[in-house]
């Protein structure tokens, strides 16, 4: 069965500081996909990781794949209040009977 | 370039009534996918279209049906509504699988 653990669940930092969020996933998977909500609003598509080793940057915002190791990583460079949100990622695969499935989300607070 | 809209924004209806939603894409998108999102199950996918025809499925019970037209435009039809049903209903298209999702504001299902 497909599971996605997201950790930390909370995560509340300094204004500057960096810091990484993990997603680990228990089956091979096709895609990974990186979101951000913003509360009471839609979700935001931030990267799609397509391969082992992939790495995309946005902003202070990197995210990497390790497909062998089944992690994916959010880091976060020099965080500033406006990265404040609840950060998913997300994992699909066509192994079987195909499958999207959400980890639980980490709720960040940048603290100014 | 519009986004992605989302049509109701907010719906209440009582159960065991039926609903349909509408999500337009942008212009060029001819995939559609939707998500179901609530504070306990929180997010899950519950299925996409392209060029009309249903490519995945989540695991949703058979309540829950969608489709799409030639110029992409989807609905999606929940028949039977049960208390349960109420969440956040969100739509999202993309150029295909593996590209980033642009989301719509969502619609917002209460069901009393």
């Amino acid at each position: 069965e497909l599971k996605v653990e997201q950790n930390p669940l909370f995560l509340s930092m300094q204004e500057g500081k960096n810091y990484t969020i993990y997603c680990n996933y228990s089956t091979t998977s096709d895609r990974l996909y990186w979101y951000r909500q913003d509360p009471g609003k839609s979700l935001e598509s931030l990267f799609v990781l397509l391969s082992n080793g992939a790495v995309k940057q946005e902003g202070r915002l990197m995210a990497s794949l390790d497909t062998k190791a089944r992690l994916s990583t959010l880091h976060i460079t020099a965080a500033v209040h406006d990265l404040s949100a609840t950060y998913f990622c997300a994992v699909d695969t066509t192994s079987g009977t195909y499958k999207y499935i959400f980890g639980t989300g980490t709720r960040l607070k940048v603290l100014a | 370039k519009a986004g992605v809209t989302q049509t109701p924004r907010y719906l209440i209806k009582t159960r065991g009534q039926q609903v349909t939603l509408s999500c337009s894409p942008i212009s060029g998108h001819r995939s559609v996918s939707w998500y179901q999102q609530t504070p306990g199950q929180g997010l899950q996918f519950l299925f996409e279209y392209f060029s009309e025809t249903q490519r995945n499925k989540g695991n949703f019970p058979g309540r829950f049906s969608g489709r799409q037209f030639s110029n992409s435009r989807s609905e999606m039809n929940v028949s039977t509504l049960e208390l349960g049903d109420s969440a956040l209903y969100l739509c999202a298209s993309s150029l295909g699988q593996g590209h980033i999702q642009y989301f719509g504001a969502g619609t917002r299902l209460s069901v009393l």
